[in-house]
């Protein structure tokens, strides 16, 4: 069965305090590796696709690196305004639809 | 960054009466447009699969008499919800598929705040 896995479930970080967060995942065949910011009532925004295990993508402060087993996101001197939920969601190649893990809460304080 | 927008962004309706929810995709023509629901502090639970022209795949559990898509144009996806009542009242977001060489990219509505009174 495909599965996503996010740790931790929580993560408090002192301003630019670096860390990264975890999404291990078994999926019959990756197509693609999603990860999306959320902030509360909003819709999520796409930050990344991963296509093959090996690839990097960078954005800012953020960075997303893949392995067949699992994706890291590094984010790299955290401000406030990086506080939100990040999802991670992988879809497989026989289906359109991505399976979601349970998001990590980022909060960053001044 | 593609952009994918919902309309309305929160809507109040009287138990009974039925309420769609617009989804449209700005600048691209999306391969697939997919319906979540999001309860609060949980993550997206998908509701359906649309593609342009056929009827959309529900998952198991939703009723799709009930939760009506339309996928009308390459741009375009609906969610109706019909004979609403409050337990329908959540946060419902579309999200659509770019494909290029069999590769896709997916981006999401900003959502839409249902409120069943």
């Amino acid at each position: 069965e495909d599965q996503v896995t996010q740790s931790p479930e929580a993560l408090r970080l002192q301003e630019g305090e670096s860390s990264s967060l975890n999404c291990s995942y078994t999926v019959s065949g990756l197509r693609g590796l999603f990860w999306y910011r959320q902030d509360p009532g909003k819709g999520p925004e796409f930050l990344f696709t991963l296509y093959s295990a090996g690839e990097e993508k960078e954005k800012e402060r953020l960075k997303a690196t893949l392995t067949k087993k699992e994706s890291f996101l590094h984010i790299t001197a955290p401000k406030p305004e990086d506080s939100a939920t990040y999802l991670c969601a992988v879809q497989a190649r026989n289906t359109d639809k991505l399976i979601f893990g349970t998001g990590t809460r980022l909060q960053v304080f001044p | 960054g593609a952009v994918v927008s919902q309309h309305p962004s929160w809507v109040i309706c009287k138990s009974g009466t039925s309420v769609k929810i617009e989804c449209r995709s700005l600048d691209f023509q999306a391969t697939t447009m997919f319906w979540y629901r999001q309860f609060p502090k949980q993550s997206l639970m998908l509701m359906a699969t649309s593609n342009e022209g056929s009827k959309a795949t529900y998952e198991q559990g939703v009723e799709k008499d009930k939760f009506l898509i339309n996928h009308a144009s390459l741009t375009l996806s609906t969610l109706t919800v019909t004979s609403a009542h409050p337990e329908d009242s959540s946060f419902y977001i579309c999200s659509a598929a770019v494909r290029d060489r069999g590769l896709d990219t997916i981006y999401f509505g900003e959502g839409s705040w249902l409120t069943v009174v």
